[in-house]
Formats: structure tokens, sequence, C-alpha cells
């Protein structure tokens, strides 16, 4: 059965930490990985990792594609309150187009 | 600049109504989705469609049902509304298949008492 797990669930940190967060996969023919953000409503597209673009950077964040261990994480450097949110990570199946949303790491971070 | 637009944002139904949720984009995607969201859960795709006229089964699609008349619109339906159905309902869209870039509206808070 296709999955995608994601940890830790929940995480508490203080402002200017820095923190990693991980997605592990189980799914037939992968071909990539997504990162959302989702802070108060609907979520917000930050990366896709394929095999051809395994390491993606943007400000702060930054999330690498492990296919040997068929894993990726997100990491926030010098963490903002405003990077308080839940963080998705999501594979699409390669045979019939759906997409596998795992449940997500709920951030907190404190000033 | 409206995007994805959810209607409505919130609902209160009786166990047995039936409603129907509309999602309407207008950035032209091919690809439309309807997420349901439960605490701990994630999101957990319900429906989604490939272009005009078609529709698809998700990982959670009993009890709903869906119809892509225009492309620019996709609604999905509760027949026979149930407590379990409780949840936030997000519809995206995208003008690619692989859930990149996927647009989402607002959600739409439904409670089934």
């Amino acid at each position: 059965e296709d999955k995608v797990v994601q940890s830790p669930l929940s995480l508490v940190v203080h402002e200017g930490d820095t923190v990693t967060l991980n997605c592990s996969y189980e799914v037939t023919n992968f071909r990539s990985l997504l990162w959302y953000k989702q802070e108060k409503k609907a979520p917000t597209f930050l990366f896709m990792l394929t095999s051809s673009g395994i390491e993606k950077k943007s400000g702060r964040l930054s999330s690498i594609l492990d296919k040997k261990e068929l894993s990726s994480i997100l990491n926030i450097t010098a963490t903002q309150t405003g990077d308080s949110a839940i963080y998705l990570c999501a594979v699409p199946m390669n045979r019939d187009d759906k997409i596998i949303f795992g449940k997500g790491t709920r951030l907190h971070i404190l000033p | 600049n409206a995007g994805v637009t959810q209607t409505p944002k919130f609902r209160v139904l009786k166990t047995g109504q039936s409603m129907t949720l509309l999602c309407a984009q207008d950035m032209n995607h091919e690809y439309m989705y309807w997420y349901r969201q439960d605490p701990g859960m994630g999101l957990r795709l319900i429906h989604y469609s490939v272009g005009e006229g078609t529709t698809a089964k998700g990982e959670v699609p009993d009890g709903y049902n869906v119809s892509r008349l225009k492309k620019q619109n996709f609604l999905l339906g509760l027949e026979s509304a149930a407590p379990s159905q409780t949840s936030v309902y997000f519809c995206a869209s995208s003008f690619r298949p692989d859930g990149a870039a996927q647009h989402f509206g607002d959600g739409t808070r439904l409670s089934i008492l």
C-alpha cells in the first residue's frame, strides 16, 4: 500500500533555532515529492523534488531528497514566528494522478 | 485575482441532509481536486478530475459524489450527510498532474449534527 509518513507530528522550538522535518514514502514508481506549508487556511506550495532535482532552497528553507532512503527532509534555519504552520509532504501516484499527503508536522515557533 | 473560490465557507447540516460544495477556479487549470482535512490527518483526497467531463475516486470517496460539467467548476456533493463527514473541505486546482503548484481554496468548514 502506498503511504507517506511524516515525523515528528508536532514540534515546538524557540525563535532562531534550526528545525528538520522528515518525510518518508513507500510508493510504486516514485517520480516526485512535494512540500506544502499551511498557515491559517489554504496550503501553499513550497518545493518539488525529483530524481533530477534532489535539492531545493529558498531563503531559509531547504529540502533534500534521499532516493536511497526513500525520504526527504525540510530544513528551516533561523526560525521566525512566521514559520509557525503545518508542513505537509505529498507524493503523486504515477499510475493514476492521485496525490497522497502525509499527516503533516505542526511546527510552533516560540518568540 | 480570485484564484480558487469555495462556497460556502461554513455550513451546519443535520444527519441525512444533502448539500453541494462549489469550487470555482479562474486559471484555466485542467486538474482539480477535493480534499478533506481532519485533525491530525493531513489532507485526504476524496475525488479528483483531470479535465472537463472527467472524475475519478481518491483515497476516501465513499459518501461523496462529484461533477465537472464545466472546466472552471468542480462540485462536491453529499447525498445523505453523516457525522463522520464533519471536516474542513479544500478544493485545489493545477495546470499539471503531478501535484506541484496546486492552488488551494480557503476551505469549507462543514459540521454534521
